[in-house]
């Protein structure tokens, strides 16, 4: 059964700093990986996607990396602002008979004070 | 587009009710779940349906029904309300089943039951 594991659970940093979100996941046969953003009492939004056979994914300040042979990706959120605090939670796809089910890590809610 | 809607917003209901979640995509997407999240968790997936008419059970199906008559409409049912149902519900599509499509999601149906 997959597993989603997201370090640290929380992170606080100032404004301006650099940060590295992990998630890890158990099972490497995934077809793709998603991280979202969701700010409180609100849904997910999609950051990034990337697919099985990617190595990274880059939108304005944010870089996700995906290592599947070690089950491993992370999300680089290079100079971090105040709006940038909200939780990240990622997601892996499994493919084959999943149907494109995703199975969630716990999140890592990130603040960045001013 | 609306992308994915979900109504009601909110809903609190004493133990033994019962109620339907709604959810609609105008995206013509074949593929839809629906997720719920408990406080400080990561979401587990409920019920999905691949196409109108087929539908299958997720890893916390117990005390909910699902339906798809149409492409654009996937409703959640819950039967009798327990205390343990209490959660925020959300509701995603996908175009197809493929690497790159990723899943869009509703703004969430908070739900408590008394």
């Amino acid at each position: 059964k997959q597993e989603v594991t997201q370090i640290p659970a929380a992170l606080s940093v100032p404004e301006g700093e650099n940060l590295v979100l992990n998630c890890s996941f158990t099972d490497s046969a995934i077809y793709n990986l998603q991280w979202f953003r969701q700010d409180p009492g609100k849904g997910l939004t999609s950051l990034l996607l990337i697919q099985s056979s990617q190595r990274e994914q880059t939108s304005g300040r944010l870089n996700a990396s995906l290592d599947k042979s070690s089950g491993r990706s992370t999300l680089y959120i290079a100079a971090s602002q105040p709006g940038d605090s909200a939780t990240y939670l990622c997601a892996v796809n499994a493919g084959g008979t999943s149907y494109g089910k995703l199975t969630f890590g716990q999140g890592t809610i990130l603040t960045v004070h001013p | 587009n609306a992308g994915v809607t979900q109504t009601p917003k909110f809903r609190i209901l004493k133990i033994g009710q019962s109620m339907t979640l709604q959810c609609t995509q105008d995206m013509n997407h074949n593929y839809m779940y629906w997720y719920r999240q408990d406080p400080g968790m990561g979401l587990k997936l409920i019920y999905y349906s691949v196409g109108a008419g087929i539908t299958d059970k997720g890893e916390v199906p117990n005390g909910y029904n699902v339906s798809r008559s149409t492409t654009e409409d996937f409703p959640l049912r819950l039967e009798l309300a327990a205390p343990s149902q209490t959660s925020v519900y959300f509701c995603a599509s996908t175009l197809r089943y493929g690497a790159a499509n990723e899943q869009f999601f509703g703004p969430g149906t908070r739900l408590t039951v008394l």
